[in-house]
Parts: structure tokens; sequence; C-alpha cells
């Protein structure tokens, strides 16, 4: 069975640093793009990016180049998605999810992780 | 705002049929296989539809996906209590220098 499995909640203040996980078992880890995916409170699903962990290729969302890092540790089948300095509009529901599809035309997400809440607050 | 349009609410009785628009461009949708999400309160969203109109195993054939130019549709018939929830339509774009889209959802209440 493909389980993702996600680190816990997380409560920052603005300013700090975070890394979260998503870690991969029951499908071979390295070869499938894992995507992460954002929704702040009371919104939609929004695109972050993917990132492939055998050779750790990313692709950002224009909208999230800059402001978070994709890495990824396939000995430990794990991908992580960080921030070096949160503000307070990073507060929300981060899910990763794999990717599938054997070309970026054919894209969708076919098994998700159960979400990591982050809130940040002064 | 984002790149694909879906209505933010729809409405329908237990039993009737409901027709989920997702209309994009040809940057988008219209060169590019289409999926679809089911997201209930507090779980991980789940993938309902792939590659346009393929169903994952254990999706019922309730749900069935279409394509046609630039907009794609989403049919869930003899609608279910169960079925309360967001629905998100997602593709590709090659005008993001290569990026996956969602809609911005649509609230399906089953009354």
């Amino acid at each position: 069975e493909v389980q993702l499995v996600q680190s816990g909640a997380e409560n920052k203040k603005p300013g700090e640093s975070l890394k979260i996980s998503c870690k991969g078992s029951g499908y071979g880890f390295s070869a499938y793009w894992i995507g992460w995916v954002r929704q702040m409170p009371g919104k939609g699903l929004e695109w972050m990016g993917v990132i492939y962990p055998d050779d750790s290729d990313v692709r950002y969302s224009p909208s999230f180049q800059g402001q978070v890092t994709m890495s990824a540790d396939k000995s430990i089948r794990t991908a992580y998605l960080q921030w070096s300095s949160l503000k307070a509009s990073d507060t929300a529901m981060y899910y990763c999810a794999r990717f599938g599809g054997a070309t970026f035309g054919h894209y969708h997400f076919d098994n998700w992780g159960q979400g990591t809440l982050v809130t940040v607050s002064s | 705002h984002s790149v694909l349009t879906q209505p933010p609410s729809m409405s329908a009785a237990p039993g009737e049929t409901v027709t989920i628009s997702c209309s994009g461009s040809s940057s988008n949708i219209g060169n590019n296989d289409v999926s679809w999400y089911q997201h209930l309160p507090g779980t991980a969203p789940k993938l309902l539809i792939y590659e346009t109109y393929k169903r994952p195993f254990g999706i019922p054939d309730r749900f069935s996906g279409s394509k046609s130019g630039t907009s794609a549709t989403l049919d869930i018939t003899g609608l279910q209590t169960g079925d309360e929830a967001d629905y998100y339509c997602g593709t590709w774009d090659t005008s993001l220098n290569g990026g996956g889209v969602f809609g911005g959802g649509t609230k399906l209440t089953v009354l």
C-alpha cells in the first residue's frame, strides 16, 4: 500500500525557520515526483512545486520560487519543504502528494499525505 | 485568482446529477490531461479522475470526467450526502515555465 506520512503540526514565530517532512512507503520512492500543495485557511489548493527524489530535480511554481525550498533524501525515502524565515502569511495546511502520470502533461496526484498544519504567529 | 475557473458553489438534492465545470486555456486544459479531486473537511484530498476520464481503483462510476477544447467537466450522478465536499480540477500549464495548477474549487452541497 502506498503511504505518505507527514510530520506533525508546527507552531512557529515570524522569522523562524522550519523544515517539514513527507516519508513515502509501499512504492519505489525515488522513481516518482513528489509534490507539495498549500491550503491557506478558508482557501483552495495551491500547487507549490514538485521534486524528483532520485536526482533532486525541482520544479517550483512561480508563486513559490524563492519562498520555499524543496529537497529529498532518497536513502530514507523522505521529501522536505523548508522555509528560512517564516511569515504570518505562511500559516496554512501543507500536503505532500505523489505525482502520477508518465509525463507532466498527464500530471495528477494519486496519493496524498495527511497534511501538516503550520501556524505562524507572534 | 486561479488559472482554472470553477463555479464557487453548487447544490443539488440526493439522487440528482451535478456537473462541475473547469474552464482554462490552450496552455493548460487545451493541451494536457485533467484530474479531479474530492476534498472533505479534515481529510487529505482524494483523486477522483485522472488523465481526463480515468477512475482510480475504488472510485465508483457515479463519477466521470470529460473534456472539450479548453474546458473540462466532472459529472456526479446519483448524488449522495457523502458527496458533499470541495471539488478541484487540476492540470499542467505550459505558460508557467511548466507547472501544475488547480482550479479555485467548487463547494458542493447536497441538500
